[in-house]
């Protein structure tokens, strides 16, 4: 069964950037696309980007493009997303997920915390 | 790209029904069949519930279904128990883009 595990909390400063990975331990990445979901504190889910590792393809919600980059690594089958230029509402959970029948498998989750 | 739009809040009883709208555009879930729900329990990572409008994983209870009309999509849960008490969203792709609701707090009286 494949699973999505991805890298630990990060804590970073204002203006910098961060790279969040999801590794797909059990399994390959196939045919299936995924996504990068984030959920601040208290708040709701809120799709960021989204990559179909096998032909490279992306696209990011219009409030991300020019801060974020999604990629892919078929070789190790793991997923990437670099966010830059971080602002303090930027904090929030980090979700990787796959695209199956709809955000069928999910990755834990990982915290990014941008202090001032 | 704004959010799907859902109440904020629901509540019922134990053996209760209730169901949750979300509604949205022509763009997003007024031209596909694939609008999909997540259970989200307190501290918990989002669970899916409802898939392409209206089929269920395997494994979750058929006290949950979905509809859709028009550009609006429900989600009903039936015979509500306690175990029930979530944030609930549901999400429409939108050509190649994805888009969540606002997420609706479900409280079991």
């Amino acid at each position: 069964q494949l699973q999505l595990v991805q890298s630990g909390a990060e804590v970073k400063n204002r203006g910098s950037s961060v790279t969040v990975s999801c590794k797909a331990s059990g399994g390959t990445f196939g045919n299936y696309g995924f996504g990068w979901i984030r959920q601040a504190p208290g708040q709701g889910l809120e799709w960021m980007g989204g990559i179909i590792p096998r032909f490279g393809a992306t696209d990011y919600a219009q409030k991300f493009k020019g801060r974020v980059m999604i990629t892919a690594d078929t070789s190790t089958n793991t997923l990437y997303l670099e966010f830059n230029s971080l602002r303090s509402d930027d904090t929030a959970l980090y979700f990787c997920a796959r695209w199956g029948h709809g955000f069928d498998i999910w990755g834990h989750g990982t915290l990014v915390t941008v202090s001032s | 790209q704004s959010a799907l739009t859902q109440p904020a809040s629901v509540s019922g009883s134990p053996g209760q029904s209730i169901t949750i709208s979300c509604t949205g555009t022509n763009y997003d879930i007024g031209s596909y069949n694939l609008v999909s729900w997540y259970q989200q329990q307190s501290g918990k990572v989002p669970k899916i519930i409802i898939f392409g409008v209206n089929e269920r994983p395997s494994g979750v209870s058929n006290r949950f279904s979905g509809s859709k009309s028009g550009v609006t999509a429900s989600l009903t849960i039936s015979d509500l128990q306690t175990e029930d008490e979530a944030d609930y969203y549901c999400c429409s792709y939108a050509g190649t883009l994805r888009i969540f609701g606002g997420g609706t707090r479900l409280t079991v009286l």
